[in-house]
């Protein structure tokens, strides 16, 4: 099993939709998890920390399951520009400044 | 924020021969990283530089491939040797911001082996 996993879609979705993507993580006890978002021949850019009781930043809202291992970004009203890859990204058990990357989920938004 | 510029932003290289890979940022910074992307891939981090000591390899990553050199606290190189085409990837230098929360990128070297 790898230590982060995520559906590598792409998830097909019409502008305005809402549309919700899950990351599973191996290590239950890693402290640390990110989203990051990387458009097409560009580097991942920070989109949210994700928190335990979970946090809203505009459209996009990003929470925590310790239980089952998992975090999840919703992203609600989606737009054109939203169509990038996402990476669900959790720190290293043995190191918080050396991080373990998802390969990614790719969200194609439709007009 | 960190602003990080890498250079060459792409290239193209025949088997055999070898690249490095310049990284520059903004301010002073403890440890840069060095990670691979390969085509449809995730991150994979190659090594983390430390100023004054020898870079820390991830396993399936070696010096001797992957020789980096780290002499000030703003610049790293790291420099892959005796390239052939599974090299063909994106390399990205990275730092952590001063809160040591957030990792920024530059904007990665296209290296395409041919």
């Amino acid at each position: 099993r790898k230590e982060v996993e995520q559906d590598p879609g792409p998830f097909n979705v019409p502008e305005g939709a809402t549309v919700a993507f899950n990351c599973t993580y191996s290590n239950s006890a890693s402290q640390s998890f990110f989203w990051y978002r990387q458009d097409c021949r560009k580097e991942p850019k920070l989109l949210m920390s994700v928190y335990s009781s979970g946090n809203e930043d505009g459209r996009f809202t990003a929470q925590l399951n310790r239980a089952s291992q998992y975090i999840s970004l919703l992203i609600r009203d989606s737009k054109l520009s939203d169509s990038a890859t996402y990476l669900c990204v959790v720190n290293r058990l043995d190191s918080n400044y050396q991080l373990i990357w998802g390969a990614g989920t790719k969200l194609i938004i439709k007009p | 924020s960190a602003v990080i510029s890498q250079k060459p932003s792409r290239d193209i290289c025949q088997r055999g021969t070898s690249l490095t890979i310049q990284c520059q940022v903004d301010s002073q910074v403890t440890m840069m990283f060095w990670y691979r992307q390969q085509p449809g891939q995730s991150l994979t981090l190659i090594a983390t530089a430390n100023q004054g000591s020898e870079a820390t390899y991830e396993s399936g990553f070696v010096i001797d491939k992957f020789p980096i050199s780290r002499p000030n606290l703003t610049f790293s190189t790291l420099t892959v040797s005796n390239m052939s085409p599974e090299d063909s990837s994106i390399y990205l230098c990275s730092v952590f911001d001063s809160t040591g929360n957030t990792i920024y990128f530059g904007e990665g070297s296209w290296l395409t082996v041919v």
